[in-house]
């Protein structure tokens, strides 16, 4: 099963708008990271967050970690159609060889 | 940032034939590299990891005897997937991880593979 799961699956916004994705996760992380998606192409790293911090800023990005809660947050504020493309969390744990385990994802459409 | 390339990036065969998949990274040297696999409109699944210079390791349910993985050098990883069939037809994305890096993985562009 997927170690993280993310909701919503989809997501339609209009331009200028804030994007928010959840990602949840079962068992101890050493970080977890957000990935961008564009159709068809391959990953574009956004973000890492490690398991000792709570809130990380990059750009429009703002991403939250709750350990307590195993649970991570991607916001994405004043939305360009450009944002577009699937969003996927993915955590690294101790107990999986610290091997990448990626989220279900979240496709966002951000209309003009 | 680090690039990683792929070839090629799509690729259309007959059912039966075998496809070999390269993956490199260009301004690095990647002492592991990985494969995912990743149908439409899902996420991508890890399907073996591969150490420059040892056997890969796979993942449980994925057939190394089908998906062979070859990482004979720091920048070249080859997945040759042998004896496709339609049902092997997906999207593979490798990623490479420099040496002493492994919380950093560059992803390669990846490769639609459609066996008909």
């Amino acid at each position: 099963s997927q170690q993280g799961e993310e909701d919503p699956q989809a997501l339609s916004i209009q331009e200028g708008e804030n994007a928010t994705m959840n990602c949840s996760y079962k068992t101890s992380i050493n970080n977890l990271q957000w990935y961008r998606q564009n159709s068809g192409r391959g990953l574009v790293h956004l973000i890492l967050i490690r398991s000792n911090e709570r809130e990380k800023h990059s750009g429009r990005l703002r991403v939250t970690l709750d350990t307590s809660k195993k649970s991570s947050s991607l916001l994405i504020t004043a939305s360009r159609a450009a944002d577009t493309a699937s969003y996927f969390c993915a955590t690294r744990r101790p107990a999986a060889g610290n091997k990448l385990t990626f989220g279900g994802g979240t496709r966002v459409l951000v209309k003009p | 940032g680090a690039v990683v390339s792929q070839h090629p990036s799509r690729v259309i065969c007959k059912s039966g034939t075998s496809v070999k998949i390269e993956c490199r990274s260009l301004d690095f040297q990647a002492t592991t590299m990985f494969w995912y696999r990743q149908f439409p409109k899902q996420s991508l699944m890890l399907m073996a990891t591969s150490n420059e210079g040892s056997k890969a390791t796979y993942e449980q349910g994925v057939e190394k005897d089908k998906f062979l993985i070859n990482h004979a050098s720091l920048t070249l990883s080859t997945l040759t997937v042998t004896s496709a069939h339609p049902e092997d037809s997906s999207f593979y994305i490798c990623s490479a991880s420099p040496a002493g890096g492994l919380e950093t993985q560059y992803f390669g562009p990846g490769t639609r593979l459609l066996v008909l």
